[in-house]
């Protein structure tokens, strides 16, 4: 059972870049997360989506879009990538918004140079 | 808007001592989450708290909420080294989008333990 599959792993990215952030879950959850992690900060939600079709902002949500692509699959994209982007980040997935027991992905290592 | 504070931040002990972790939020959880995160790696749910009063133990560690003080705790009885990590407490924060709750984390504790 692969939980929550996050790709790529690593990433190193020129100022003004843009990439996808892959993330796929196979534990059938309805509600799926981005977070970011960054040194004495905690993690930090960037956006989420309640079920497949709909997504909602989180507490950083500027400089990000995502997309709710169906149900396992909840991508983050960065348009134009910025060194303020620097960080780990983490996808993670509940069953629905009444049970957030989350489980996280094995994160993203992103720097922006 | 839910915070979370935990503390302390950064706490090194001895293998064989007892330590608690504290965690005061700042409004109304509907829960209360405990994490644990080794280095470079990803994060491990380690206990659910779903109401007041509510204990849970698993080995060397023991959390426990009170929602009327707003606060957790993480703690640990008689350290091992495998017990060095990070350990995040968090809440759920209900976001003006409606939907999915999604968790408001602390700081983390960076713990370690020395033999």
């Amino acid at each position: 059972n692969a939980g929550v599959t996050q790709t790529p792993k690593f990433q190193v990215l020129k100022t003004g870049q843009s990439m996808t952030l892959q993330c796929a879950q196979d534990m059938n959850h309805n509600s799926m997360y981005w977070y970011r992690q960054d040194p004495g900060m905690g993690l930090r939600l960037i956006y989420y989506s309640a079920s497949e079709g709909t997504t909602d902002k989180g507490e950083v949500p500027n400089g990000y879009n995502v997309s709710r692509l169906n149900k396992r699959e909840f991508s983050l994209r960065l348009e134009s990538a910025a060194p303020s982007q620097t960080s780990v980040y983490f996808c993670a997935s509940s069953v629905n918004r009444g049970n957030t027991e989350a489980f996280f992905g094995q994160g993203t290592r992103l720097t922006v140079v | 808007e839910l915070k979370v504070e935990q503390n302390p931040l950064f706490l090194s002990m001895q293998e064989g001592k007892n330590y608690t972790i504290y965690c005061n939020y700042s409004t109304t959880s509907d829960r209360l989450y405990w994490y644990r995160q080794d280095p470079g790696k990803s994060l491990e749910s380690l206990f659910v708290l779903l109401s007041n009063g509510a204990v849970k133990q698993e080995g060397r560690l023991m959390a426990s909420l009170d929602t009327k003080a707003r606060l957790s705790t993480l703690h640990i009885t008689a350290a091992v080294h495998d017990l060095s990590a990070t350990y995040f407490c968090a809440g759920i924060n209900r976001y003006s989008g409606g939907g999915a709750d999604g968790l408001t984390f602390g700081k983390g504790t960076h713990l370690i333990i020395q033999p």
